[in-house]
């Protein structure tokens, strides 16, 4: 069976970092490019930052490009976000994707509020 | 940055083809996806390479493609499908979400 589930979520002061954690099993992890995917509250779906199979490359939005930073470790089958600098409009629910083709894994999300 | 437009909502009756579309410059040269999502759950993808349909998805979600326009169709339209609807392209060092379109049955 497919699970992504993501960790770390919370709520943090603006300016604040956050590290979240995305642990995968059911599928070959490597084959797989990983996004997250946030989703503010009442509000559509928005592509935050991805990674290719191998981690030699990755990719930002505009609106985290030099705030955020994505990593994965193939052997540990695990894709972090690591969040800084972050704003009120960051809050929302992330969701880690994996995705190859056909085949398209979702997490159930994790919230994170940013808020004094 | 590349954008993709989707009308923000679109109403038929039960039994009718609903038609939801979504325009930009990157379709032209990239493949279109489409995610359907309910209230409280996670994206589903019913579409990906513009016109392929992931196994377990029902036949009434189609998918086409014209130029920097790519159309999701659901013939027979059941009130089961009432969702908010998402086109997704990847282009080189870019992804992005069209703006959702939220599909009324009724």
């Amino acid at each position: 069976e497919v699970q992504l589930l993501e960790s770390g979520g919370g709520l943090v002061q603006p300016g604040g970092s956050l590290r979240l954690s995305c642990a995968a099993s059911g599928f070959t992890f490597s084959d797989f490019a990983m996004s997250w995917v946030r989703q503010a509250p009442g509000k559509g779906l928005e592509w935050v930052s991805a990674i290719s199979g191998s981690g030699r490359s990755t990719y930002y939005g505009d609106s985290v490009r030099g705030r955020f930073t994505i990593y994965r470790d193939n052997s540990k089958n695990t894709v972090d976000l690591q969040m800084n600098s972050l704003r009120p409009g960051d809050t929302a629910v992330y969701y880690c994707a994996g995705r190859r083709d056909g085949n398209d894994y979702w997490g159930q999300g994790t919230l994170v509020t940013v808020s004094s | 940055s590349y954008e993709l437009t989707q009308p923000s909502s679109v109403s038929v009756s039960p039994g009718q083809t609903a038609r939801i579309t979504c325009s930009g410059d990157v379709l032209a040269k990239k493949y279109a996806r489409w995610f359907q999502q309910k209230p409280g759950q996670v994206p589903i993808l019913l579409i990906y390479k513009d016109t392929e349909r992931p196994s377990g998805i029902p036949e009434r979600f189609s998918g086409s493609s014209s130029g920097t326009t790519v159309t999701l169709t659901i013939s027979g339209a059941q009130v089961d499908d009432e969702a908010d609807y998402y086109c997704y392209s990847a282009a080189d060092t870019y992804r992005v979400f069209g703006g959702g379109t939220k599909l009324t049955v009724l």
